[in-house]
């Protein structure tokens, strides 16, 4: 089976950096990925880690380690519209299963 | 442009009357799935299809069914609501079933049951 784990709040201030964290147990790996989800709204696509190291992408860097079943979604720059629902879901041997989500207030 | 669409975007239904939810892409994927989502919860497959292959998830209840007359249409069925089935419903569609591809996500239906 899966399980993954992942804070349920964080609060960070507008321009802060903050790092939301994302451990997993699978059966069979085949990378993982980071959704975006605003109240009432789609999840959107982040990144997709599948080898060990560090994706940036802009204001966005997802970082993937392995062996520890270990991720995080780092935001730098924060803005208010980032206040969100960050997933963190794996691809195993089985379609994606996500996490319950981490819920970030973004605050002045 | 392409995309998933869900329609429609809210649904109230009543305690046990029979509901289908819709679901449409433009994005000439070979895979579909319904998800799940309770208020603060992850989302839940329920099922998926790989072309017309059916996938039910062990403990997706009888009482969800799914059609996916062809590629671009996919319905969500629920044969008699209750009270728990109260959610947000998430249609997706991804290229292939290497999992390793994106899903890409409709705006959902979220269902109400009075």
């Amino acid at each position: 089976g899966q399980n993954i784990d992942q804070p349920t709040e964080m609060t960070a201030t507008e321009g802060a950096i903050v790092q939301i964290n994302c451990t997993y147990q699978t059966s069979g790996f085949n990378g993982l990925f980071w959704y975006q989800q605003h109240a009432g709204e789609a999840p959107t696509f982040l990144s997709y880690n599948v080898l060990d190291g560090l994706e940036e992408k802009g204001r966005f860097s997802s970082f993937l380690s392995r062996s520890k079943g270990y991720s995080y979604l780092l935001l730098k720059e924060l803005q208010m519209k980032d206040s969100a629902s960050y997933l963190c879901a794996v691809a195993g041997n089985t379609p994606l299963v996500f996490g319950k989500g981490t819920r970030l207030s973004v605050i002045a | 442009d392409a995309m998933v669409i869900q329609n429609p975007r809210y649904q109230v239904t009543q305690f046990g009357k029979p509901v289908t939810l819709s679901c449409s892409q433009t994005l000439n994927h070979n895979v579909m799935y319904w998800y799940q989502q309770k208020s603060s919860q992850a989302p839940k497959l329920l099922f998926h299809y790989y072309d017309k292959d059916f996938n039910n998830e062990a403990d997706t209840p009888d009482n969800f069914q799914s059609r996916r007359p062809n590629t671009s249409f996919c319905f969500l069925d629920i044969r008699s609501p209750g009270l728990g089935d109260a959610a947000m419903y998430l249609c997706a569609t991804s290229t292939r079933t290497g999992w390793s591809t994106e899903a890409f996500f409709g705006q959902g239906t979220r269902l109400t049951v009075v």
